[in-house]
């Protein structure tokens, strides 16, 4: 069975810097998703970035990127200069690809980041 | 992105008592939907999976005959949990999917007293 793992429950950075949240996977599968998801105070759950397993170039949302490590299943998230309203709950999600006839996401524990001014 | 709507956004209820969730597409049509709990600072988990016109299929642990699901047309499901219990006080979310990623609903805070 796919698990994601996230082994940081709560993160700080200062506005404007640099933060990046880990999370790891374990599957069997060759092609798959990954996503990051913010959920803020609002608990509205926002795509932050998503990642195609087979394209080899991480995924870049102007100042969110990913390091996808597909060997190393690991696909951590990079927030530049950090602001404010970046400030929610994190989750790493994993689902298969479309070609497996499933569409079930599965989701991290989630890591809460705090902005501090 | 796709606008995805939930009412009541809070409901409290009685012990016993039966509630009912909506949840809508407003700008697409989906054929299928998921429904999640998320108990307090823990993770989404995957209640059942709904597909229009056809029974949902519920994870492993989910009572079928207590959170009834009704995926009635291709922008409309609802969720009723029936006989409700002060465990049942949870935020339920609901978000409909396409191809490559999920639209998610803003959530309902059910509190069973």
């Amino acid at each position: 069975a796919q698990t994601v793992t996230q082994s940081q429950p709560e993160m700080s950075v200062q506005e404007a810097e640099t933060v990046t949240l880990s999370c790891t996977y374990d599957t069997s599968e060759s092609d798959y998703y990954l996503f990051w998801y913010k959920q803020p105070p609002s608990r509205q759950m926002i795509l932050v970035i998503r990642q195609e397993a087979y394209k080899q170039q991480n995924a870049t949302e102007n100042r969110f990127s990913v390091n996808f490590q597909k060997a190393a299943k690991s696909f951590s998230l990079k927030i530049s200069d950090s602001q404010l309203g970046d400030a929610a709950m994190y989750f790493c999600a994993y689902r298969k690809a479309p070609t497996s006839g499933t569409y079930k996401y599965i989701f991290g524990t989630g890591t809460r980041l705090k902005v501090l001014a | 992105g796709a606008v995805v709507s939930q009412h009541p956004s809070r409901v409290i209820c009685k012990s016993g008592t039966s509630v009912k969730i909506e949840c809508r597409s407003l700008d697409f049509q989906a054929t299928t939907m998921f429904w999640y709990r998320q108990f307090p600072k823990q993770s989404l988990m995957l209640m059942a999976t709904s597909n229009e016109g056809s029974k949902a299929t519920y994870e492993q642990g989910v009572e079928k005959d207590k959170f009834l699901i009704n995926h009635a047309s291709l922008t409309l499901s609802t969720l009723t949990v029936t006989s409700a219990h002060p465990e049942d006080s949870s935020f339920y979310i609901c978000s409909f999917r396409t191809e490559s990623e999920q639209y998610f609903g803003p959530g309902t805070r059910l509190t069973v007293t």
